[in-house]
Order: structure tokens, then C-alpha cells, then sequence
């Protein structure tokens, strides 16, 4: 059974950094892209951020994070991460941590999500 | 800025069928775009309905189906149930890596 279990979320001030993780297990990590998805308070699903598999680790981003977010992923421990450095209030929201089907075509798991909240 | 549309509502009767859409502002939904579809209550995490246009997520109901209908793509519920009341996300690939999501629609059934 796949599972995708995210930590490291919490409170931290404008400008401030967190780690986030995503433990995986279930299946054979280091072959799918993985991504950070995330949910403002009361709004949609946002992506923030994929990271292809397969060996290749090719990192994306979207505009709203670009040089201030970090994904990677350690393979050997099935582990992906997101470094967020300079955080803004804008930033507040659950973040998810998803799995692609195959290639870029589409999600077929999600972890059930870490806190994160910017405020002063 | 590539932007995706969907209705931010629709309204379905019990038992009856409706068809949600996800367009591209800069053009037509093609296969290549490897439409998906999410579904979500308050306060859950998504849950995968679709993807690569119409591929089933493993234990997601046959009432649910993905397709293509002119320039965008579309997710097609019949037979709705009070339970299908919730947000709907779309997400397509737009290249080099980038995925976007739709705005949501949110579905009332009654």
C-alpha cells in the first residue's frame, strides 16, 4: 500500500525557513516524479513544486516560489523534501505531498497534508 | 501565466448526470496535457478521480469518467449522490515540468 506521510510543518515568522518532509513507502520510490502541492486557508489546490524520478532529479517550480523554495529527494531514504527559505504570510497554507502515476500524468496519491502558518 | 478554468459552481440533481470542464487560456486541451481530476471535502486530502484523461484511479466508481469534449477537458459524473457533493480540481501539464490546477468547481447536489 502506498503511503505518503508529510512532517516538519509548524508557526515561523515572515522571512523566516522550514523543512519540510514526506516519508514514501509502498512503492519503489527513486522511479516517480514527486510534487508539493499546496492549500491556502479557504482556497484552492496550488502546485508548488515536481521533481522528476528515474534517476534524473530535475527540479520545477512555480513562479510564486521560484529562489525561495528547494525540493529534492534522497532515494536511499525514500524521503522528499522541500526547503522554504524566505517565508511569506502568503505562504500559510497545508502542504501536500503527491505522488505522479506515471511520468507527468497526473497524481494517483497524496499524503494528508502539513501545516505550515507565516505570521508575525 | 498559463491560467485553467473551471466553473466555480454547478448543481446537479440526485441521480441525474453532469459534466464539469477545464479549459487552457492559451488554447485547447490535448491528450499531451495529460488531464486529472481531484475531489475533495473539507478539510481532507485530495482524492485522485482521473488521470491521463481517462484513466480511473483504482477504487474510483464507474459513475466517474474523463474525456476531451471539443477544446477542453471534461469529468462526467452520472448518477449523482449526495456524497459527490464537494470541490472538483482539474490539473493539466503544461510542459518542462509545470502542472497547473484549476480554481475548483464546487459541486451541490439537490
Amino acid at each position: 500500500e502506498v503511503q505518503l506521510l508529510e512532517s516538519g510543518g509548524g508557526s515561523v515568522q515572515p522571512g523566516g525557513s522550514l523543512r519540510l518532509s514526506c516519508a514514501a513507502s509502498g512503492f519503489i520510490f527513486s522511479s516517480y516524479a514527486m510534487s508539493w502541492v499546496r492549500q491556502a486557508p479557504g482556497k484552492g489546490l496550488e502546485w508548488v513544486s515536481g521533481i522528476s524520478g528515474g534517476g534524473g532529479g530535475s527540479t520545477y517550480y512555480a513562479d510564486s516560489v521560484k529562489g525561495r523554495f528547494t525540493i529534492s529527494r534522497d532515494n536511499s531514504k525514500n524521503t522528499l523534501y522541500l526547503q522554504m527559505n524566505s517565508l511569506r504570510a502568503e505562504d500559510t497554507a497545508v502542504y501536500y505531498c503527491a505522488k505522479y502515476y506515471s511520468g507527468w500524468y497526473g497524481f494517483d496519491h497524496w499524503g494528508q497534508g502539513t501545516l505550515v502558518t507565516v505570521s508575525s | 501565466q498559463t491560467v485553467v478554468t473551471q466553473e466555480p459552481s454547478f448543481s446537479v440533481s440526485p441521480g441525474g448526470t453532469v459534466t464539469l470542464t477545464c479549459g487552457l487560456s492559451s488554447g485547447s486541451v490535448s491528450p499531451s496535457n495529460y488531464p486529472s481530476w481531484y475531489q475533495q471535502t473539507p478539510g481532507q486530502a485530495p482524492r485522485t478521480l482521473i488521470y491521463s484523461t481517462n484513466t480511473r484511479s483504482s477504487g474510483v466508481p464507474d459513475r466517474f469518467s474523463g474525456s476531451i469534449l471539443g477544446n477542453k477537458a471534461a469529468l462526467t459524473i452520472t448518477g449523482a449522490q449526495a456524497d459527490d457533493e464537494c470541490d472538483y480540481y482539474c490539473v493539466l501539464y503544461v510542459g518542462g515540468g509545470i502542472v497547473v490546477f484549476g480554481g475548483g468547481t464546487k459541486l451541490t447536489v439537490l
